[in-house]
């Protein structure tokens, strides 16, 4: 059974860097054709897509984003984790990770981490 | 970019049919892929390249695509079946658009 657990705090101050990790369990993140992602809800929205790791260590990140975010891994940990810099108030959302396959399809999420983003 | 339109909204009874489309330029030419999310829940994969079903997703679930519209179509709808339903395509790694603006199912 694949697993994935966000963890993280859950208020951030503008101006400053939100962190969060993934801890995957049932599977390795160094697996062939299985890329890891960060996706995101803000509060009553849709998903929006964050960015993605590949098995080769290739990062994807969305376009409207890539100047604030870096996405890493960490195999001995068996876990990836998300940084998001100078976040403002539209940064407040639901964050999931989420297993991508090969840039296809999501197919295990974790169950999300609210973040908030308040002095 | 590559963006998908889905109906804010769509009503069903239950028992009857529920049709939800994902329209975008050819996107029949495409991978499309279905996710439900019920209230304070994560997404969950429903269908994946268009029509195929995870092994725990009812057979009640079934996707199409083709021309410029995708279809999610959920026959005999049951109370639990309300949720929000995403759809998704991959165009480019340079698009942000990744998913669709989602739409809710409500169960009459």
């Amino acid at each position: 059974q694949l697993l994935l657990q966000e963890s993280g705090p859950g208020q951030v101050k503008p101006s400053e860097t939100l962190s969060l990790d993934c801890a995957v369990s049932g599977a390795s993140i160094t697996t062939t054709n299985y890329y890891w992602a960060w996706i995101r809800q803000p509060p009553g929205k849709g998903l929006e897509w964050i960015g993605s790791i590949s098995y080769l260590q290739t990062t994807f990140y969305n376009p409207s984003l890539k100047s604030r975010v870096i996405i890493s891994k960490h195999p001995s940990k068996n876990q990836f984790s998300l940084n998001l810099s100078s976040v403002t108030a539209a940064d407040t959302a639901v964050y999931f990770c989420a297993r991508d396959y090969r840039h296809h399809y999501f197919d295990y999420w974790g169950q999300g981490n609210l973040v908030t983003v308040s002095s | 970019s590559y963006v998908l339109t889905q109906p804010p909204s769509v009503s069903v009874a239950p028992g009857e049919t529920a049709k939800i489309t994902c329209g975008a330029n050819d996107i029949g030419s495409k991978s499309v892929h279905w996710y439900q999310q019920k209230a304070g829940q994560a997404p969950v994969l429903v269908i994946y390249y268009d029509s195929d079903r995870p092994s725990e997703i009812p057979e009640r679930f079934s996707g199409s695509s083709s021309g410029n519209t995708a279809t999610l179509t959920i026959s005999r709808v049951e109370a639990g079946d309300e949720a929000d339903y995403y759809c998704q395509v991959w165009y480019s790694s340079s698009d942000p658009d990744v998913f669709g603006g989602g739409t809710k199912l409500t169960v009459l």
